[in-house]
């Protein structure tokens, strides 16, 4: 399976910090992407980095991909309480249209 | 644009009873995937379209399950007979170019509930 794994499984942090989420996975990839899903609510896309980047930036997000290591990390900086919410990471085999998603890391950020 | 539309939001129903879940994709995205989502296998691709046209259904976990896309602008989720084991949320995304290349844009989700 190509299922990515997000670590940790619950992340609480207070406002102001930064949130690290990590990610491994099991194949090489075409492209890894970043969701969010609040509670009760559908995923929102965030971010991809295709697997010939290393990093990528958007706003308050940093992503990485060590495809060495097959794995990712997002980065949250100055997290805000609006942040809180699942957090997954996505991926696509080789000449693969199927997204696998991992379990999530549910981020709390404490007001 | 308005997003990917789904109905119901929540259904409850009895087992062995019928249910039938809709999705509307985002107009010219010509890629569609259903997603089942549960606390304990997370998310699972069920199946997915190109151009209205079914492409791998291996992830439909039985044959009570069948999906269909008629036209462009509508798909439908069909479980027959539902079964309390079916109880999850189920996800609609639709994506312009597939998700090998970019994003999929989901739908808020419907929440079926067999009892």
């Amino acid at each position: 399976s190509q299922q990515g794994e997000e670590d940790p499984q619950a992340l609480s942090i207070q406002e102001g910090e930064n949130a690290t989420m990590n990610c491994s996975y099991k194949t090489s990839i075409n492209n890894l992407q970043w969701y969010r899903q609040n509670s009760g609510r559908g995923l929102v896309h965030l971010i991809l980095i295709r697997s010939n980047e290393r990093e990528k930036h958007s706003g308050r997000l940093r992503v990485t991909l060590d495809t060495s290591k097959k794995s990712s990390s997002l980065l949250i900086t100055a997290s805000r309480a609006a942040d809180t919410a699942s957090y997954f990471c996505a991926s696509t085999g080789a000449g693969s249209y199927q997204l696998t998603f991992g379990k999530g890391t549910k981020l709390s950020v404490i007001p | 644009d308005a997003g990917v539309i789904q109905s119901p939001r929540h259904e409850v129903t009895e087992m062995g009873q019928e249910v039938t879940l809709r999705c509307k994709p985002i107009s010219g995205h010509d890629y569609l995937f259903w997603y089942r989502q549960t606390m304990m296998r997370g998310l699972e691709l069920l199946i997915y379209f190109n151009n209205n046209v079914p492409i791998d259904d291996s992830g439909m976990p039985e044959d009570r399950f069948s999906a269909k896309m008629p036209n462009a602008s509508f798909s439908t989720l069909k479980i027959q007979p539902s079964e309390p084991r079916d109880s999850a949320v189920y996800f609609c995304a639709s994506s312009p170019q597939g998700s090998n290349t970019g994003e999929l844009f989901f739908g808020e989700g419907s929440r079926l509930t067999v009892l």
